[in-house]
């Protein structure tokens, strides 16, 4: 297993709630990558944070947003949450800088929207 | 821009028979190929990654794959299939224009082996 853990396991919201999720990257790694992972689908790259700030996003509305912290954990926060927003979300560590980068992922969080 | 695609959504082994993934790749720049694998409920594991330095790569398990230029293709390939390996297998891409750190995932290979 990776040293990158995530919180909650398991969350059920109601569509136009509001949801955040933790990320706790692996010692050394100082950049966080965040994915969502619908059912029977490939990740897909929401948006990636290093020195506290996003480094790159996907096709993903404003309405997703995270936020870094200076120990490198890393949120991210999903506003008027819609049913399609249903999806594992996955947090991935890495050193900035390191040519063909791996990726170490955490264990995902759940996300239900009803 | 990259893309990954998985040519096939579900793939039936027996035991003991060989396994074989197919995945090709869509880069303009040198890229960096991994296999990931997902067991149901667990994260992402690394089974192993192309780096430019020998074209047939040896991971985890058992598992190589071959990166092949020619036909923009990374397959992923075991002897012999255990029941341990029943899992979802992706293919992904990233490329040194983004850095290496952005990944571009393929939509995944279900492995069944039967007993």
């Amino acid at each position: 297993e990776t040293g990158v853990t995530q919180s909650p396991t398991h969350l059920i919201k109601t569509r136009g709630q509001q949801v955040t999720l933790r990320c706790s990257s692996q010692s050394g790694h100082n950049t966080v990558s965040w994915y969502q992972q619908a059912l029977g689908q490939g990740p897909q790259f929401i948006f990636q944070y290093y020195r506290e700030e996003e480094n790159g996003r996907g096709n993903f509305p404003p309405r997703f947003s995270g936020l870094q912290f200076p120990n490198y954990s890393s949120e991210l926060n999903v506003n008027a949450l819609e049913l399609d927003d249903s999806a594992l979300y996955l947090c991935a560590s890495l050193k900035q800088g390191v040519v063909h980068n791996e990726q170490f992922f955490g264990p995902g969080t759940r996300l239900t929207v009803l | 821009a990259q893309s990954v695609t998985q040519l096939d959504s579900h793939v039936s082994v027996s035991e003991g028979t060989p396994v074989l993934l197919r995945c090709n790749y869509s880069s303009s720049y040198s890229p960096s190929l991994f296999w990931y694998v997902q067991h149901p409920n667990k994260g992402l594991q690394l089974l192993l990654k192309y780096t430019s330095a020998a074209t047939l790569v040896k991971g985890i398990n058992g598992f190589e794959a071959e990166f092949k230029k020619s036909e923009t293709s990374f397959h992923l390939t075991k002897p012999s299939a255990h029941m341990s390996d029943a899992a979802e297998y992706f293919c992904v891409v990233s490329d040194r224009r983004e850095n290496f750190n952005k990944f571009y995932f393929g939509s995944g290979t279900k492995l069944n082996v039967k007993p």
